[in-house]
This record gives C-alpha cells, structure tokens and sequence, in this order.
C-alpha cells in the first residue's frame, strides 16, 4: 500500500497571505488528522476529521482550517499568514474513526510539508 | 502545553550499544505510541503499546509501559548509526478525545560507527 502522501513538500509565502495544503490517506484509512512542528512548540495537534467531519479540534486560531472530502483527502487551510506560521505541516491517517472518544489506532505519518513565511 | 517529557534529550552512543529512552505523561491515557523522526522528515510509526500491556517487542524495540507511574520506555538493543533519528513519545489520552495525540519534546539519538 502507498503510504501518506502530501503536496506540495515545501511553500514559500509571504506574510498576509493563505496557503492550502494537502494530504491523501493511506488507502482505506478514513481519519484525517494534522500536526504542526516548530522548534520552539514542537508537534501540536491542529484537527482531525473522519467521514468529512471534523471530530476534534486542537489549540490554535481560526486562521487555521481544514476540510475533508468523500474520498478521504483532506486540506487544510492557513489564512493570514504570519511569521510564526512558518513550520513543518503533517497529516496522519489512521483505519478507522475511534469509539468512547479516544484513539486506540496506530496512525500513520505523512513526509510533510515544510511552509516558510517571509 | 506538551503532555509527555522525554528523557534524556539528547544521547550520544557507539553502534551496539543500547540506547535506553524515557517518556513521563500526565493525565490518563487509551495508548502510548512510539515514533522516529529523521532530520526534519515525516514520523515513522514504531511500537503501539495499550494502558492494559506493560511490555512489546518488536524487532531490535522493547517498550515497557507503567501507568501507575506515567512512565515508558523505549529501549533500542544493538544500535546502529541508521537508527541516529529523533524519538517521541506520544501519547492518546482518554479525555483527548477522537485519534488526538499529545506528544511530547522528543529524544536526540546519535549512534557514532
């Protein structure tokens, strides 16, 4: 089975401005969830979404957005780009949505994509 | 804030040579999970170990769990300088809610030929 893939791997922006990036699940797999990466945070749950909802939402602003579509794919969003934006972005996908409100899958990482913000 | 805490934060050994990797956590948690990360790259999935298991192997890993203690472990026998990575501890808490991990800093691991 092909792993998680991400596109694109890296981006550049500029402050002010949004990005979308994407991530395709492992074949199968319908949970969707996103990380972000700095130094200074380390790995930070973003959201994550099953069957084009999203089931639980991590600590950040409304700048960040995600949606997930019927096959599984899912973006997210970034509006307003600020410096502090600037970070490597992971997907991760897992079989299947959990039941009693925790994870009890293995999830699966994707490469990443690296975002700079000028 | 960060669930897990690794210790130590960085390790620096010859090949075949163990390498011993500590995580502490706070609140209650359904798993705790394993994973690698090389220079900046996508994390590779390592051991999943359940708050009912105190022990799994896998290969050359050996993960121990105590939840009286908030503690794991990850062990890394016969070493070798492809294992050189980072190692995190994540962990999926019972009040987490749906496949949210909180991970924790993170171990350095060099491994010198």
């Amino acid at each position: 089975k092909a792993g998680v893939t991400q596109t694109p791997r890296y981006l550049i922006k500029t402050r002010g401005q949004q990005v979308t990036l994407s991530c395709s699940p492992i074949s199968g797999h319908r949970s969707v969830s996103w990380y972000q990466q700095t130094p200074g945070q380390g790995l930070q749950f973003l959201f994550e979404y099953f069957s084009e909802t999203q089931r639980n939402k991590g600590n950040f602003p409304g700048r960040f957005s995600g949606r997930q579509f019927s096959n599984s794919r899912s973006e997210m969003n970034v509006s307003t780009l600020e410096l502090g934006d600037s970070a490597l972005y992971l997907c991760a996908s897992s079989w299947a949505g959990t039941s009693g409100g925790f994870s009890t899958d293995t999830q699966y990482f994707g490469p990443g994509t690296r975002l700079t913000v000028l | 804030s960060q669930q897990g805490e690794e210790d130590p934060q960085a390790l620096s050994i010859q090949e075949g040579e163990n390498a011993t990797m500590n995580c502490s956590y706070k609140t209650s948690i359904n798993n705790l999970q394993w994973y690698r990360q090389n220079s900046g790259r996508g994390l590779v999935h390592l051991i999943l170990i359940r708050s009912n298991e105190r022990e799994k192997h896998s290969g050359r890993l050996r993960v121990t769990l105590d939840t009286s203690k908030k503690s794991s472990s990850l062990l890394i026998t016969a070493s070798r300088a492809a294992d050189t990575a980072s190692y995190f501890c994540a962990t999926a808490p019972i009040s987490g809610g749906y496949n949210k991990l909180i991970f924790g800093a993170g171990t350095r691991l060099a491994v010198h030929p």
